[in-house]
């Protein structure tokens, strides 16, 4: 079966830096995205891992290893209007997306 | 209207109705979803359409049915539905099946 697993809930401080974490096991790879989505909101797209490496993007980057099956979301300087749910999600062979859970990031002051 | 627009914002429905979710957008992009979004879980796939005229099953389709007239409208209809399919509903579409997705701001469902 296809398989996203992402961590529940996180929590950080204001003007840290947080790493959230996904693996994956699917029937193909075409790519990995992450997205923001807050309370009561639609999702929005933040990043997309084709190759391994680092994708930066101002605060936020992106890791992705297809070999591992590893990819992370690195949050810096992190501002309390961080505070959402981070989705990860796969493009398989059939070109669909599959989603994690999401992770729901709390941060404090 | 600036992207994806879908109606109604929220409805409470009871059991055995029919009931249609309608999304729009004005982007021209030629692939469309709807997903369902429930607590604990992540998105999951209702149906798709790669362009005008095709619609294609994703994982959890029954119980729903598509239509894609033209490149702009996507409506999702349930023609009796049941309280499992208390969700909320998202509308997103992609220029192609390669790119980012973009979503609607979701319909809130509720069938008793």
């Amino acid at each position: 079966g296809q398989n996203i697993d992402q961590p529940t809930e996180m929590t950080a401080t204001e003007g840290a830096i947080v790493q959230i974490n996904c693996t994956y096991q699917t029937s193909g790879f075409n790519g990995l995205f992450w997205y923001q989505q807050h309370a009561g909101e639609a999702p929005t797209f933040l990043s997309y891992n084709v190759l391994d490496g680092l994708e930066e993007k101002g605060r936020f980057s992106s890791f992705l290893s297809r070999s591992k099956g590893y990819s992370y979301l690195l949050l810096k300087e992190l501002q309390m209007k961080d505070s959402a749910s981070y989705l990860c999600a796969v493009r398989d062979s059939n070109y669909q997306l599959i989603w994690g859970a999401g992770t729901k990031l709390i941060i404090k002051p | 209207i600036a992207g994806i627009t879908q109606a109604p914002t929220s409805q409470i429905l009871a059991a055995g109705r029919r009931m249609t979710l309608r999304c729009t957008q004005d982007m021209r992009h030629n692939a469309m979803y709807w997903y369902r979004q429930d607590l604990g879980l992540g998105l999951r796939l209702i149906h798709y359409s790669n362009t005008a005229g095709t619609t294609g099953k994703g994982e959890v389709p029954d119980g729903y049915s598509v239509s894609r007239a033209n490149t702009d409208d996507f409506p999702l209809t349930l023609a009796s539905a049941v309280p499992s399919q208390t969700s909320v509903y998202f509308c997103a579409s992609s220029e192609g099946a390669n790119n980012e997705q973009f979503f609607g701001p979701g319909t809130r469902l509720t069938v008793l």
